[in-house]
């Protein structure tokens, strides 16, 4: 069966100091990967996606990074944090096609 | 992606049919409509897809409207752990999975 790890769970990080988030999916091969971030009480807004090894697509302009350095492997980076970089950050993976997603517990991210 | 427009929230009772309605009017003819729900502080949970045909699983029913313009996700026998937001989405297959904000669902003892 398919599996998901995202970590770590929570992290309170100060304004200015670097950032980096691992997902990984076991199970399956070639997925979809997908970051997103969700600021307190909002919706889900799409970060990054990624079909493929080093095939990354931003949705939005910010102060984070991602990358996908292995077939499984999903990172989120920013090389010095913003307070409004505070959110909760879920990963998820789906296959190719018509398949639903399926998303990590999330880390809670608190930058101070 | 069509753009799916819920209701912000909803109060149900526990014990009976939670009936959440989207609307899709711009759905294109190879849209699949699709439902999640996200229960506070984890990721969101796929609950049921469907084309045209009504469908049904262990957790939902799903009916589409004729026209495709709209559907309802249906809870039968709504629990104090379905209080959750509920997302539509319409969604193509491509690469892109975009939510929009929603219909948070109360149940109520």
């Amino acid at each position: 069966s398919q599996t998901i790890h995202q970590w770590p769970a929570t992290l309170v990080q100060p304004v200015g100091s670097p950032l980096s988030l691992e997902c990984t999916v076991e199970g399956t091969s070639n997925p979809n990967l997908y970051w997103y971030r969700q600021a307190a009480g909002r919706g889900l807004q799409l970060l990054f996606y990624s079909v493929g090894i080093g095939q990354i697509s931003s949705e939005v302009p910010q102060n984070l990074s991602a990358s996908r350095p292995q077939d499984r492997q999903f990172i989120l980076s920013s090389k010095k944090l913003l307070l409004s970089d505070s959110g909760f950050y879920l990963c998820a993976w789906r296959r190719i096609g018509r398949t639903e997603a399926f998303f990590g517990q999330g880390t809670r991210l608190t930058v101070v | 992606d069509a753009k799916t427009t819920q209701p912000t929230s909803m109060d149900c009772a526990e014990g009976r049919a939670a009936n959440l309605p989207c609307n899709h009017s711009t759905i294109s003819g190879n849209e699949y409509v699709y439902w999640y729900r996200q229960i506070h502080s984890q990721g969101p949970q796929y609950i049921i897809h469907g084309l045209k045909n009504n469908e049904t699983n262990e957790m939902a029913s799903l009916i589409i409207t004729e026209d495709r313009k709209s559907s309802t996700l249906i809870l039968p026998h709504a629990t104090l752990r379905d209080t959750a937001v509920y997302y539509c989405i319409a969604f193509l297959g491509t690469d892109k999975l975009i939510f929009g904000t929603g219909t948070r669902l109360q149940v109520f003892p």
